[in-house]
């Protein structure tokens, strides 16, 4: 079975902090997603890259930036945390378009206090 | 748009019963439809999916079903049980888009 796996369940970090969220998944998947759901709004797409070093922006980025530098690993980066960014961070990924069913990692609950 | 947690649709049904959920979509060049699970605080599971070129397809205790002349689709699960109850999401794509759309969750709530 895919794995993927999200590095912490609870987070807790402080106003302006600089907060890393890792996501590694073990199939060689080329496409990663991260999203956020919150109450009310359901599951918005803040970045996605389709392979290594690529990126795209989703629905929601401001706030938010990524990195792939392997193809295993996506992680997302509150450059400046806000109170507005507490928030379940769930992370994705396929193989491919071809197969377009994503495979979820257990998600990130951040608390920015 | 889509809604989870406290807004949600709730359906309640009792230990043993058959339950559906039911989907409305949007894009008819949709070709690729799946159902997620999720847990209270956890991560969305995989359920099941169909592609367009299907009108039913089975898995255990789990029935989706497409009508694409109405675009809907609907999740059914036999003899549902406590472990049932969660949030389950749809979601569709088609090949020009690369990503899922998920619809409006609905909350599924299991009653002895």
């Amino acid at each position: 079975d895919v794995k993927v796996t999200q590095s912490s369940r609870y987070l807790v970090k402080r106003t302006g902090e600089k907060v890393f969220l890792e996501c590694v998944q073990d199939m060689d998947h080329e496409n990663m997603f991260w999203y956020r759901q919150d109450p009310g709004l359901g599951l918005r797409l803040i970045y996605f890259s389709y392979d290594v070093k690529m990126k795209e922006k989703g629905d929601i980025p401001e706030g938010y930036s990524v990195s792939r530098e392997k193809k295993e690993r996506f992680s997302l980066i509150l450059e400046s945390a806000s109170t507005n960014q507490t928030s379940m961070y769930l992370c994705a990924s396929r193989p491919g378009p071809e197969r377009p069913g994503y495979t979820f990692g257990s998600g990130t609950r951040l608390t920015v206090v | 748009g889509e809604s989870v947690g406290l807004h949600l649709p709730t359906l309640s049904v009792q230990e043993g019963d058959n339950s559906i959920i039911n989907c409305a979509y949007s894009n008819s060049a949709s070709d690729y439809f799946i159902w997620y699970k999720q847990e209270s605080g956890k991560g969305p599971q995989f359920i099941i999916d169909i592609r367009s070129n299907m009108d039913k397809r089975q898995g255990q205790r789990v029935t989706v079903l497409l009508n694409k002349t109405v675009k809907h689709l609907s999740l059914q699960i036999a003899a549902t049980q406590p472990g049932d109850s969660a949030v389950y999401f749809c979601a569709e794509s088609h090949h020009n888009t690369d990503k899922l759309i998920f619809g409006t969750g609905t909350r599924l709530q299991v009653f002895p």
